[in-house]
């Protein structure tokens, strides 16, 4: 089962609101990712949690909150976003965050921020 | 300097062909990988195919292999007999081991190339 999950599909916010996406996977995998993907453009990263800590933040805004409960489950937390945050998010994983390691990624939420 | 290179920001080829999608990359790291996803236009990245630097052989996957010419530092994803449900965006990606302490787990994409598969 190669299979990472992710909820909801689609998400309408305001730019007041506080909204989390939820992000897991089963297959063993020590490593989780959230992406930004802007439409026709590669996936830009922005956190790694590496056995369930976060190993990297590359300069995201405080409105992005990442969290990793246990080994199988990433959230990302929003609150107070900007119309251009709108995108599409993907969580992926992998066995460890090596270089001999492909990701698998999920379906992705398309976020509108209004 | 570019790290990937995808230099066909869109192709088109004919049902049951064979396509080629260009990829070079720029390291000087001895040890990375390279991955090709695809995503459809649901959104979902698919991985396709590795190729690790120190492998000899170049990697194949059922319909998709890839031409890995490491001295031109190039890993073109060959597509042979396209269906019309290769229609979808192909990115090529690395990962390079020096990274590994400080950015473990990162990995750079290119821009991606757009394939049209027609009838």
């Amino acid at each position: 089962d190669t299979e990472v999950t992710q909820t909801p599909k689609h998400l309408v916010m305001g730019m007041t609101n506080k909204k989390s996406l939820k992000c897991e996977q089963h297959m063993g995998h020590r490593a989780m990712y959230w992406y930004k993907q802007k439409a026709k453009k590669p996936p830009e990263l922005m956190f790694v949690y590496s056995y369930e800590k976060l190993s990297i933040n590359e300069s995201v805004p405080s409105r992005f909150s990442p969290e990793c409960p246990n080994s199988s489950l990433l959230n990302l937390h929003l609150h107070a976003l900007q119309p251009e945050d709108s995108a599409l998010y993907l969580c992926a994983s992998s066995q460890v965050p090596g270089v001999l390691y492909e990701q698998y990624f999920g379906p992705g939420t398309r976020l509108t921020v209004t | 300097a570019q790290k990937i290179t995808q230099t066909q920001p869109g192709m088109f080829v004919q049902e049951k062909e064979a396509v080629t999608l260009d990829c070079t990359y720029d390291t000087s790291d001895p040890s990375y990988g390279l991955f090709w996803y695809k995503q459809p236009s649901s959104g979902e990245m698919i991985f396709l195919i590795y190729q690790g630097s120190y492998d000899q052989q170049n990697a194949t996957e059922g319909r998709y292999s890839l031409n890995f010419q490491k001295a031109r530092k190039s890993a073109n994803l060959v597509i042979s007999a396209s269906q019309l449900g290769d229609s979808a965006m192909y990115f090529c990606a690395m990962r390079e081991a020096l990274l590994r302490w400080t950015n473990a787990g990162k990995s750079t994409f290119g821009d991606g190339t757009t394939l049209t598969v027609k009838p």
